[in-house]
C-alpha cells in the first residue's frame, strides 16, 4: 500500500514562481527520497535527506522533512519550463522505499 | 557508469498472450533489482525485487511472474495477459538499500 501521500495532485504556476509540493507518511523511517518523472519516462533520484536532518539543499531545490509531522516538502525555486514533470516521495523502511501517488507539477512560460 | 536497460520500450499483446520483458543493468554486481508497475498518473507498485541470483520476492499476488537468471538480469512474465495488466512497467536498481536507479520503462497494452 502507498504510505506517502503527496499534496497538491497537480500545480500549475508560471515560470520563475517558487513551486512547494508536501508529502505525509505513516510509519517511522530511515530516510525519504524525491524523484523527478518527465512524462512516459523512468524516475530520475533527486535527492535523499536522512531521518536526522531537518533540511537539506541541491541547486534549485530545498527538502524538509519534519519527523514529527511525519512530513516533507520539497521546494523548486525560480522555475523552469524544463521542471514540468511528476514528483514523487519515497519512504526508505524495512528494506523497501514506499512511494506516493505523486504531484504533478505544469510551469507556464 | 551505470546503465540500466529494459526492453521493450512499448508492447500491445492480446488477452491471453503470454509476456516477457526484460531488464539489464551494466557496470555494477550484485545489485538489488525491483520490478514496479505504474497505472496512468499514479505512483509506484513494487511488484517484485531481488537481492541475489535465483532470490525473488513477490509482493503483489497476482498472474506475474520475474525470474533473475543472472546477476544483472531480471525478467517479468506473465503466462496469459488480463487487460488489468496494462501499464508502464518500471525496473530498477540499487547498490545501497537506498536510492534506486530507474530503467526506461515498457508502456504494456493488453486488449
Amino acid at each position: 500500500s502507498q504510505q506517502g501521500e503527496e499534496d497538491p495532485q497537480a500545480l500549475s504556476i508560471q515560470e520563475g514562481e517558487n513551486a512547494t509540493m508536501n508529502c505525509s507518511y505513516k510509519t517511522s523511517i530511515n530516510n525519504l527520497q524525491w524523484y523527478r518523472q518527465n512524462s512516459g519516462r523512468g524516475l530520475v533520484h533527486l535527492i535523499l535527506i536522512r531521518s536526522n536532518e531537518r533540511e537539506k539543499h541541491s541547486g534549485r531545490l530545498r527538502v524538509t522533512l519534519d519527523t514529527s509531522k511525519k512530513s516533507s516538502s520539497l521546494l523548486i525555486t525560480a522555475s523552469r519550463a524544463a521542471d514540468t514533470a511528476s514528483y514523487f516521495c519515497a519512504t526508505y523502511s524495512n528494506y523497501q522505499l514506499i512511494w506516493g501517488a505523486g504531484t504533478k507539477l505544469i510551469i507556464k512560460p | 557508469s551505470q546503465t540500466i536497460h529494459q526492453w521493450p520500450a512499448t508492447l500491445v499483446q492480446p488477452v491471453g498472450s503470454p509476456l516477457s520483458l526484460e531488464c539489464t543493468v551494466e557496470g555494477t554486481s550484485n545489485p538489488n533489482l525491483y520490478w514496479y508497475r505504474q497505472a496512468a498518473g499514479r505512483g509506484l507498485q513494487l511488484l517484485f525485487y531481488s537481492v541475489g541470483i535465483g532470490q525473488i520476492s513477490s509482493e503483489v499476488p497476482q498472474n506475474l511472474s520475474a525470474s533473475r537468471p543472472q546477476d544483472r538480469q531480471f525478467i517479468l512474465s506473465s503466462k496469459k495477459l488480463l487487460l488489468s495488466d496494462s501499464g508502464f512497467y518500471l525496473c530498477a536498481w540499487s547498490s545501497t538499500i537506498e536510492t534506486q536507479y530507474f530503467g526506461p520503462g515498457t508502456r504494456l497494452l493488453v486488449l
